[in-house]
């Protein structure tokens, strides 16, 4: 069965420092990994994805995550994190089946941005 | 605007109560989920479809059911509400990019 574990339940960060969000998964086949955003009181948005193409993934809003296969790893990184970045952070990973794809999300981590 | 809408936004029920949290999406496609949304859990999988008239169970299904009546409609039921079941709720539907989220269905049972 898949899983996800991300490391650190809260993480803050000053603005314009470096965001690291940690994520480590778990699956026996080659994975899809995703990590979305969460601002308050609103659904999920979906940050980046990685499928299997290039190991260093661009998403939206300056956010970028690389897949390392050996490290079972995937964690997201942003050089200078804005006040705007505050929000709670999930790291999914697929599990595929005939008609699309299963989500299994860590538990989440919120960023918090002090000026 | 296109999406996927959920509805009642916000609800308290009594322990026992039943209940139907609706979602509808307008984007043609063919899979869609619910999940519960429970502090530092994230989100866990209670029902998908696959298509019409199709559903399975998901990682915690106990004390719900669903429908797929249609291709856009996938709702969630609780026939006796209990508090494990206080949670926010939140529908996706799965396309060529992903999944959309709906903004959630919180619920309180007391």
């Amino acid at each position: 069965a898949q899983s996800v574990t991300q490391l650190g339940s809260h993480v803050s960060v000053s603005e314009g420092a470096l965001v690291l969000l940690r994520c480590n998964y778990s699956s026996s086949v080659p994975p899809y990994l995703f990590w979305y955003v969460q601002y308050p009181n609103q659904g999920l948005q979906l940050l980046l994805k990685y499928t299997s193409a290039a190991t260093l993934v661009k998403g939206i809003n300056g956010f970028e995550a690389e897949f390392k296969k050996s490290e079972t790893s995937f964690h997201l990184t942003k050089p200078s994190a804005h006040m705007s970045d505050a929000a709670e952070y999930f790291c999914a990973v697929s599990d595929r089946y005939n008609a699309g794809n299963m989500l299994t999300f860590g538990g989440g981590t919120r960023l918090m941005v002090k000026p | 605007n296109a999406g996927v809408t959920q509805t009642p936004k916000f609800q308290v029920l009594k322990t026992g109560q039943s209940m139907t949290l609706q979602c509808a999406q307008d984007m043609n496609h063919n899979s869609m989920y619910w999940y519960r949304q429970d502090p530092g859990m994230g989100l866990r999988l209670i029902y998908y479809s696959a298509s019409e008239g199709t559903t399975d169970k998901g990682e915690v299904p106990n004390g719900y059911n669903v429908s797929r009546l249609n291709k856009r409609e996938f709702s969630l039921r609780l026939e006796s509400a209990a508090p494990s079941q206080t949670s926010v709720y939140f529908c996706a539907s799965e396309g060529n990019y992903g999944y959309t989220f709906g903004s959630g269905t919180r619920l309180t049972v007391v």
